[in-house]
C-alpha cells in the first residue's frame, strides 16, 4: 500500500529529445505527488508537483501526467539537456494523513549532447 | 523560497565516536521536519518524523538509540549518531515544510558521514 513503483530505472536520451519517467501507486489515499532531481553529492530539489485534481501540470520543460483511475504518474522533460542529467524521484504522500513522502526507487538521466 | 540548511555536508569520524547534523529552516517555521538516508545509487530511506517539542517517531528498523534526534525549536532539528561504525556510513538527508498543502519539502543539502 505504501510502495512508488518508479520506471526505469536508468534513461538515456539525446540533446533536444523527450524524456519519460513513470510511476504507480497504490495508496489511494495519496493526495501530493512530487518529482525531485538529485545531482551527487546533494539534496533533492522539487523540480514539479501535483494534485489528483487535475491531470496535468506544466511548469517550463517539465510536465507532469496524471491518471487517477490508473494510479499512474509521470514526468515528461521536453528538449532535454546535457544539465538535466541526474536522478530523478518520483514520490507520493497522504497530506492529510502521517504526511510522509514515500519515494520511487529513482531514475538515472543521461542526456548525451 | 523555502531554504533548509544542513551542516555540516561532510564529516569523517573514528568508529566509537558521536556525529551530530544540524538541520534549520532558515526562513520559515517548521513543526515537523524528516531525516533520511541514502546508500549510494538509491533512494532516499525514511529514518524518522521529528515534531518539534515531542519525542521523534522512528520508523521500523531504525534504531532510536543509535539515531538521536532532537527537535527543540521550531527552525532546529539535530540528528546524532552515537557510537558510530563503519555500518552508518552513508548520506543523511533532512527535509521541512512550512505549509505541506501548498508549498511541500524542502530538502537540505545532505551530509556525507564516513566512519572509519
Amino acid at each position: 500500500q505504501q510502495q512508488v513503483k518508479q520506471s526505469p530505472q536508468s534513461l538515456i536520451v539525446q540533446k533536444g529529445g523527450i524524456s519519460i519517467i513513470n510511476c504507480a501507486y497504490e495508496n489511494t489515499a495519496f493526495d501530493y505527488f512530487p518529482w525531485y532531481q538529485q545531482f551527487p553529492g546533494k539534496g533533492p530539489a522539487l523540480l514539479i508537483a501535483i494534485r489528483p485534481d487535475v491531470s496535468e501540470k506544466k511548469e517550463g520543460r517539465f510536465t507532469i501526467s496524471f491518471n487517477k483511475s490508473a494510479k499512474q504518474f509521470s514526468l515528461h522533460i521536453m528538449d532535454s539537456q546535457p544539465g538535466d542529467s541526474a536522478t530523478y524521484f518520483c514520490a507520493a504522500s497522504n497530506q492529510g494523513g502521517s504526511e510522509k513522502l514515500v519515494f520511487g526507487k529513482g531514475t538515472k538521466l543521461t542526456v548525451n549532447p | 523560497g523555502a531554504v533548509v540548511s544542513q551542516h555540516p555536508s561532510w564529516v569523517i569520524c573514528k568508529s566509537g565516536t558521536s556525529v551530530k547534523i544540524e538541520c534549520r529552516s532558515l526562513d520559515f517555521q517548521a513543526t515537523t521536519m524528516f531525516w533520511y538516508r541514502q546508500f549510494p545509487k538509491q533512494s532516499l530511506m525514511l529514518m524518522a518524523t521529528s515534531n518539534e517539542g515531542s519525542k521523534a517517531t522512528y520508523e521500523q528498523g531504525v534504531e532510536k538509540d543509535k539515531f538521536l534526534i532532537n527537535h527543540a525549536s521550531l527552525t532546529l532539528s539535530t540528528l546524532t549518531v552515537t557510537s558510530a561504525h563503519p555500518e552508518d556510513s552513508s548520506f543523511y538527508i533532512c527535509s521541512a515544510s512550512e505549509d505541506r498543502a501548498s508549498k511541500g519539502y524542502t530538502f537540505g543539502s545532505g551530509t556525507r558521514l564516513t566512519v572509519v
